[in-house]
């Protein structure tokens, strides 16, 4: 299995929202609705910010949304603020204990 | 306070192995499977594996295989992951991270950073 397919690159103003999409095949997903989104700020630990598709954990802002359809799984950032500006990761848990990563997609903040 | 703290940074020559450690605190160990995600320079994070502190089952990505081994001592509630056969491609920043459920992984260390350089 390859890596999950982002953009590279995503941006929007303060105030707007704006959507990444993380594509694979059925495989890469495994069946399963085990889909997590991660924010990772240069020189930083990844942050978990969706798991399961569109559940949030604790701390997280209600800015961040979840989805997923078919082999496309999306993650809105609604309101923009310019600490959202970081580096966004899907992964996927593709079944026999095996996970993918998508290749990031980096958000700025205009 | 879930805390995962990784040894430190290892400067290694092509060919050798590395060993990093993720010591955890703050939960029942046992009870939360922990993952190792690399991330080379300038690039984006990939999946090593992982392993159970339960029983010790592991598993591992397949491009490593036959190359890394994770290891744990509930004793001192800490991980090991061991990479041998080093080459220039293996430099990247080494991260354990705790299992919330499959594929979210909710803590994670501040990272180790593995040079391989001759």
């Amino acid at each position: 299995q390859s890596a999950l397919t982002q953009p590279p690159s995503a941006s929007g103003s303060p105030g707007q929202s704006v959507t990444i999409s993380c594509t694979g095949t059925s495989s890469d997903f495994g069946g399963y609705n085990y889909v997590s989104w991660y924010q990772q700020h240069p020189g930083k630990a990844p942050k978990l910010m969706i798991y399961e598709v569109t559940k949030r954990p604790s701390g997280v802002p209600d800015r961040f949304s979840g989805s997923k359809s078919g082999n496309t799984a999306s993650l809105t950032v609604s309101g923009l603020q310019t600490e959202d500006e970081a580096y966004y990761y899907c992964s996927s848990y593709a079944g026999s204990n095996n996970f993918l990563f998508g290749g990031g997609t980096k958000l700025t903040v205009l | 306070q879930v805390h995962l703290v990784q040894s430190g940074a290892e400067v290694k020559k092509p060919g050798a192995s590395v060993k990093i450690s993720c010591q955890a605190s703050g939960f029942t160990f046992t009870s939360y499977g922990i993952n190792w995600v690399r991330q080379a320079p300038g690039q984006g994070l990939e999946w090593m594996g992982w392993i159970s502190t339960y029983n010790g089952h592991t598993s591992y990505a397949q491009k490593l295989q036959g190359r890394v081994t994770m290891t744990t001592d509930t004793s001192t509630s800490t991980l090991y992951m061991e990479l041998r056969s080093l080459r220039s491609d293996d430099t990247a920043v080494y991260y354990c991270a705790r299992a919330l459920v499959a594929a979210s992984f909710d803590y994670w260390g501040q990272g180790t950073l593995v040079t391989v350089s001759s």
